[in-house]
């Protein structure tokens, strides 16, 4: 039983196309957060959602916008895509308070 | 200040051998520091985490160093073999004075472990 699970986990599409991602986890936990890694590795946090609220949103263009229904599921929609948007998209969870975050497998995303 | 510099970014071990990756921070209100591993097509897991209040902490082959004056933490794999060949990541955050564990990860280290 996948804990923290995404889809799709491969998306190819074209500049200006708009695509969401979708997480979902089994784990009872209060926090989710999407993460973007890029070519280099990088893993940067873009948001995260205790109990379906929003608690951090850094600079991300507002092409992007989170959506959490409930506390176990957050998804990621993108507008009007860009080569740059090109990377793998995590997703996490936590519970508050605890360290660990589980990632999913993640999404990758080319944009062409 | 919410940067996390961490060294080599790439790394060749033997078999057996030990290996070690670097990291540094700036921002000292960051009171969690865990290391996460990532094979190729998956998710980071986490590896090892260690709060300011201890120097060391060491679970199986893996031992974090931390030097809380020098703002710098250390990974270190004893006996390393070839299934630890993956990317490794330190990171920090404010874990106990925050409102959700925003982790700032460092470049990440690719580790290969030759046989």
């Amino acid at each position: 039983d996948t804990a923290v699970s995404q889809t799709p986990k491969y998306l190819v599409t074209q500049m200006g196309n708009d695509k969401s991602i979708k997480c979902e986890q089994n784990l009872g936990h209060d926090t989710m957060y999407w993460y973007k890694q890029d070519s280099k590795k990088f893993l940067k946090i873009m948001f995260s959602y205790n109990n379906k609220e929003l608690i951090i949103n850094e600079t991300v263009p507002n092409r992007f916008s989170p959506k959490s229904p409930d506390k176990a599921h957050l998804n990621l929609h993108i507008n009007s895509l860009e080569l740059g948007d090109s990377a793998v998209y995590f997703c996490a969870s936590s519970q508050k308070r605890t360290g660990e975050l589980f990632f999913g497998e993640g999404s990758r995303l080319t944009v062409l | 200040q919410q940067q996390v510099k961490q060294s080599p970014q790439s790394l060749i071990v033997q078999k057996g051998g030990i290996s070690i990756i670097n990291c540094a921070y700036e921002n000292t209100a960051f009171d969690y520091f865990p290391w996460y591993q990532q094979f190729p097509g998956k998710g980071p897991a986490l590896l090892i985490a260690i709060r300011p209040d201890v120097s060391e902490k060491k679970e199986g082959r893996f031992t974090i160093s931390f030097n809380k004056s020098a703002k710098q933490f250390s990974l270190h794999i004893m006996d390393s073999q070839p299934g630890d060949s993956a990317t490794y990541f330190c990171a920090a955050s404010r874990l106990y004075g925050g409102a959700t564990n925003k982790l700032i990860f460092g470049t990440g280290t690719l580790l290969a472990v030759q046989p």
